[in-house]
Formats: structure tokens, sequence, C-alpha cells
């Protein structure tokens, strides 16, 4: 069956450092993936998409890479200021390019003054 | 651009008793709307995707009777928690696809609503 693992429940890092988050998923290829922000009490907020042919995308201070071969994706903050801390999700299609998506458990990021 | 409300934020209910939430897209047509549930530090779970004008799709082990889900217009959809028990207790999310940016596969979430049953 298909399944996303983010492989940290919680990062903490020293501020201005770089944090990096990691999704992996088996048994599936998505077209694409996201990543979400979510502060707690609070809805997830879209941050970045990648598809299945791109290798990276960028955002401002934000990074994110896709691997199909490895079937995994890495997040990456540069730079980073308290305000980052959140739970960061990674999202799938449960099956190719549908819709609906399906969410790993969340990373809570911790970034220390 | 892109937001999507919820209503109420929060509520606390009786045991039996039913809840009625509220998803509305704000600035934009969603033809798509999903719903979620989402427990104490666990991910989001899809419960089921509706289409305005037709039947939600439940994820399997949804009871459809129970979560009664509405999606009359373009800018509206409801959850309606019937016979609310403690076990339903739970933090519910609802998204919406802008029905002009399906390339984009991005959803907008609520900021959810926050159940409490006794």
């Amino acid at each position: 069956s298909q399944k996303i693992e983010q492989n940290s429940e919680a990062l903490n890092i020293q501020e201005g450092k770089t944090a990096t988050l990691t999704c992996n998923y088996t048994n599936y290829s998505p077209a694409y993936l996201q990543w979400y922000r979510q502060d707690p009490g609070r809805g997830p907020v879209f941050l970045l998409l990648i598809r299945e042919n791109e290798k990276e995308k960028r955002k401002e201070r934000l990074k994110v890479t896709f691997d199909t071969t490895l079937k995994q994706s890495l997040f990456h903050i540069t730079a980073s200021q308290p305000a980052d801390s959140a739970t960061y999700l990674c999202a799938l299609p449960p099956s190719g390019s549908a819709r609906q998506l399906t969410f790993g458990s969340g990373t809570q990021l911790t970034v220390l003054p | 651009g892109a937001v999507v409300s919820q209503h109420p934020s929060w509520v606390i209910c009786k045991s039996g008793t039913s809840v009625k939430i509220e998803c509305r897209s704000l600035d934009f047509q969603a033809t798509t709307m999903f719903w979620y549930r989402q427990f104490p530090k666990q991910s989001l779970m899809l419960m089921a995707t509706s289409n305005e004008g037709s039947k939600a799709t439940y994820e399997q082990g949804v009871e459809k009777d129970k979560f009664l889900i509405n999606h009359a217009s373009l800018t509206l959809s409801t959850l309606t928690v019937t016979s609310a028990h403690p076990e339903d207790s739970s933090f519910y999310i609802c998204s919406a696809r802008d029905a002009e940016s399906l390339a984009t596969y991005e959803q907008y979430f609520g900021p959810g609503t926050r159940l409490t049953v006794t």
C-alpha cells in the first residue's frame, strides 16, 4: 500500500542554520508533491509544489528537491528564523495526478534563538 | 486572494446532538472541496471529497450517514456531524480547489474547526 514518511517527528535547530526535512514515499509514482506549513490550531498553508519532472524548486528561503528514483523529497529552509517554527507537512496525490492529497505525519520544527 | 473560511472556529456539543460546520471560499469559486479530520499530534486524514451539485465521495472507513456533506454552491460546503459522540472530538479542516487553476494542484485550506463532544 502507499505510504508517506516524514522521518523526523521533531527537529530543533539554531537560528541562522539551514533546516532540512525529509519526505519519503513508497509504492507509487506521484505526478507532484507539495509542502505545507501548519501552525498549532490552524489549517495548513501551501508553500511549494514540485512536479515529477522538476528536480528542484525555490521560493525565497525555501528550497524543495524531488528525487523520483529515491522516492524522496527534501525541504530546506535557509537562514532559519524563530518565526519558521511550525509543523511542516508533505502531501502527495494518492495516485498519479489525483486531485485529493494524502499527507505525511509532519515534522515539528523549532528554531531556537 | 484564495481565502477559505470556516464557521464556527470551535464548538462544544453534547453527546447525541448534531453539529454543522460551514466552509466557504471567499474570493474564488471552488468546484471541489475536501474535508479532513486531524487528531492531536497526527496528520490530516481525508474524510470526503465533494463536488458542487453532486454527492460527496467518502474515504474508506468514513460513515457517510454520520458525516453528512452538502456542497450546494460553488462557495459553500457544509459538514454535519450527526449524533456526535466523544470519539468524534477532533479538528475538522476543509480545503477547496480553485476551479480556474486546476493545473496547479494547489489547495486552499480553511482555519479549521475544533469540535469537542462532551
